[in-house]
């Protein structure tokens, strides 16, 4: 079966580490999106993908990177982590059109002491 | 900006009672709506799809659209105490391949 996987699942850091959190989907979709949520915040976008070398920011995307070298993957990396940036990460994709919705990988909860 | 709005709740309702969530976003050229389920702890998982005015069932969920007052909803018959978990609207906006706007979540309880 089709799925959408991210790793690690948990990740303790520490401030001014790079950070990268891995996401991977079989099921051949060329977009691919990060989130992060918080309480209060709902989901918010960091960065997407429509397509291999393709990128764009999203609303809330300073201090992190992305890059899209496959079709399969996007890694998320924190440049320079800081405590601003403790949340859960989540990972999702679509087909081409997008008409269909997203789906989301199981979430990345990841701390920044 | 584009938005979408959704009472964060919670909404408290009895077994096997109907439960109703509301959202309304701002893009008139809306074009697909989803609704989501998320557990706590867990991810966002798909539940429910509309594309065009009225109404679409799914088992106990029923999805409606009414593009002319920007509004969706979704009903929750015979709700039971699994089904108490947040509840998020999100909008596809035409002329994009693929972002969705996503309302903060109605946090839905269904107490035994």
């Amino acid at each position: 079966d089709a799925e959408i996987t991210q790793s690690p699942r948990h990740k303790i850091t520490e401030t001014g580490r790079q950070v990268t959190l891995a996401c991977h989907q079989t099921w051949n979709h060329n977009n691919m999106f990060w989130y992060r949520q918080d309480l209060g915040h709902g989901l918010r976008l960091i960065h997407y993908s429509y397509g291999v070398q393709d990128t764009n920011k999203g609303e809330v995307s300073d201090g992190y990177s992305v890059s899209r070298s496959n079709t399969e993957d996007l890694p998320l990396t924190l440049e320079s982590a800081a405590s601003s940036q403790t949340s859960v990460y989540f990972c999702a994709s679509s087909a081409l059109a997008g008409g269909y919705g997203q789906f989301f990988g199981p979430g990345t909860r990841l701390t920044v002491l | 900006q584009k938005e979408v709005e959704q009472n964060s709740g919670p909404l408290s309702v009895p077994e096997g009672a109907i439960a109703s969530l509301n959202c309304t976003y701002s893009d008139r050229v809306s074009q697909s709506f989803f609704w989501y389920r998320q557990y706590s702890g867990k991810s966002p998982e798909l539940i429910m799809s509309i594309y065009s005015n009225g109404d679409k069932e799914d088992g106990r969920f029923t999805a409606q659209l009414n593009k002319a007052s920007q509004y969706v909803s979704l009903l929750i018959r015979d709700s039971q105490p699994s089904d108490s978990a947040t509840y998020l609207c999100a909008v596809k906006s035409e002329g994009n391949t693929g972002k969705l706007i996503f309302g903060q979540g109605t946090t839905l309880q269904v107490k035994p």
